[in-house]
């Protein structure tokens, strides 16, 4: 079956780092999708990755690694407003988006 | 700004009663989706539209149906909505059906059953 791991939920402070982490089993690959989600809103394009390796955009960044079925979203200098849910999705051989369940972040001052 | 547009944002029906949510879209893209998102869950497709051609995902109650009368509009029926039913459905958009075109989301609509 096809499957995206994140953790459910994850904690971080006002102006630090916070790394979300993201695995994927899925039949082939044709590139990744973070998206970001405040509560009860939709979700909104954060990055996309079809190639190894990180991508930064501002204060995020997203890595890749196809040969390890992982990327991460990574989040600097944390602000509040950086709370919201944060979505892995994958883009599998017949070019079928499956999506992650998100991870809820909260951040506290 | 182009963007996509749902009506209503919040929509409480009664058991059984059919109910009408739309979309629309001034990106002029292609595709339109419609997605069933329940609380802390990930987003679950139900069906997408390539212009013309629907394309109906397997699991997809047969209680839900879907219509585009043109490339701005689409609209999602629910024929007997049902308790199970009540959840946020996203609608979305992109240029291309490759998997790989970001996808546009509308604000949603709460569809609460009662």
């Amino acid at each position: 079956g096809q499957n995206i791991d994140q953790p459910t939920e994850m904690t971080a402070t006002e102006g630090a780092i916070v790394q979300i982490n993201c695995t994927y089993q899925t039949s082939g690959f044709n590139g990744l999708f973070w998206y970001q989600q405040h509560a009860g809103e939709a979700p909104t394009f954060l990055s996309y990755n079809v190639l190894d390796g990180l991508e930064e955009k501002g204060r995020f960044s997203s890595f890749l690694s196809r040969s390890k079925g992982y990327s991460y979203l990574l989040l600097k200098e944390l602000q509040m407003k950086d709370s919201a849910s944060y979505l892995c999705a994958v883009t599998d051989s017949n070019y079928q988006l499956i999506w992650g369940a998100g991870t809820k972040l909260i951040i506290k001052p | 700004d182009a963007m996509v547009i749902q009506n209503p944002r919040y929509q409480v029906t009664q058991f059984g009663k059919p109910v009408t949510l739309s979309c629309s879209q001034t990106l002029n893209h292609n595709v339109m989706y419609w997605y069933q998102q329940k609380s802390s869950q990930a987003p679950k497709l139900l069906f997408h539209y390539y212009d013309k051609d629907f394309n109906n995902e397997a699991d997809t109650p047969d209680n839900f149906q879907s219509r585009r009368p043109n490339t701005s509009f689409c609209f999602l029926d629910i024929r007997s909505p049902g308790l199970g039913d009540a959840a946020m459905y996203l609608c979305a958009t992109s240029r291309g059906r490759g998997g790989t075109d970001t996808q546009y989301f509308g604000p949603g609509t709460r569809l609460t059953v009662l």
